[in-house]
């Protein structure tokens, strides 16, 4: 219950194509998910997060979109480029004092000039 | 720091011989966290720190790993008799109790060889 389940594994996309990534949760008192960009040799970097009570939220080309009754939510990146190749992970905790993150197992996109 | 500082960022060991790994929060930052990611894999909870509260070791995999925190600064991880399963990125995470976002460091990669 304590999973997340993320998929694809690896994605190749198109420059200027709209990569998407999704995420799956079992644990209803999960309330916060945020995403993280990974490139190789360096740690996770905070993308994007989003609560519980929208069902989308964009910044410049990143939008997470989220389904509660369906417990999924999705990274979209328009316009994707070659510089957004990288590792990305989706998570979630729950909002008790302790924010234990649960990672998804992390998906390859590979952004092709 | 501006950011969440370890080190040292690279560690080639011999199996059977303990290592220390140390990690730098940002300043201000009440929360701590340690994350193992094996090569190519996702992100495995190990142990989290939250101000003068007792710990939460629970995912620490075995009893030759070990965590210690002074106040709300510095950490160590500490691995003995080393294991060539325990290669890996060690990364430390923080945050602050109102902002939910944990900010990583770039990891310490441990080679036991």
């Amino acid at each position: 219950q304590q999973q997340v389940k993320q998929s694809p594994q690896s994605l190749i996309v198109q420059k200027g194509g709209i990569s998407i990534i999704n995420c799956a949760y079992e644990n209803t008192a999960f309330d916060y998910f945020p995403w993280y960009q990974q490139f190789p040799g360096k740690g996770p970097a905070l993308l994007i997060a989003i609560r519980p009570d929208v069902s989308e939220k964009k910044e410049g080309r990143f939008t997470i979109s989220f389904n509660k009754s369906a417990k999924q939510f999705s990274l979209h990146i328009m316009d994707s480029q070659p510089g957004d190749s990288a590792t990305y992970f989706c998570a979630a905790s729950m909002n008790t004092g302790f924010q234990k993150l649960v990672f998804g197992t992390g998906t390859r996109l590979l952004v092709s000039p | 720091g501006a950011g969440v500082s370890q080190s040292p960022s690279n560690k080639v060991t011999e199996k059977g011989k303990d290592v220390e790994l140390r990690c730098d929060p940002i300043s201000g930052h009440t929360a701590l966290y340690w994350y193992r990611q094996r090569l190519g894999q996702g992100l495995e909870f190990l142990i989290y720190f939250q101000g003068n509260s007792a710990p939460d070791k629970s995912g620490l995999p075995s009893d030759r790993f070990s965590a210690e925190r002074t106040g709300e600064s510095v950490s160590t991880l500490t691995i003995q008799r080393t294991q060539q399963e325990d290669s890996a990125v060690y990364l430390c995470a923080s945050n602050d109790r109102v902002v939910k976002a944990i900010y990583f460091g770039e990891g310490s990669w441990l080679t036991v060889v």
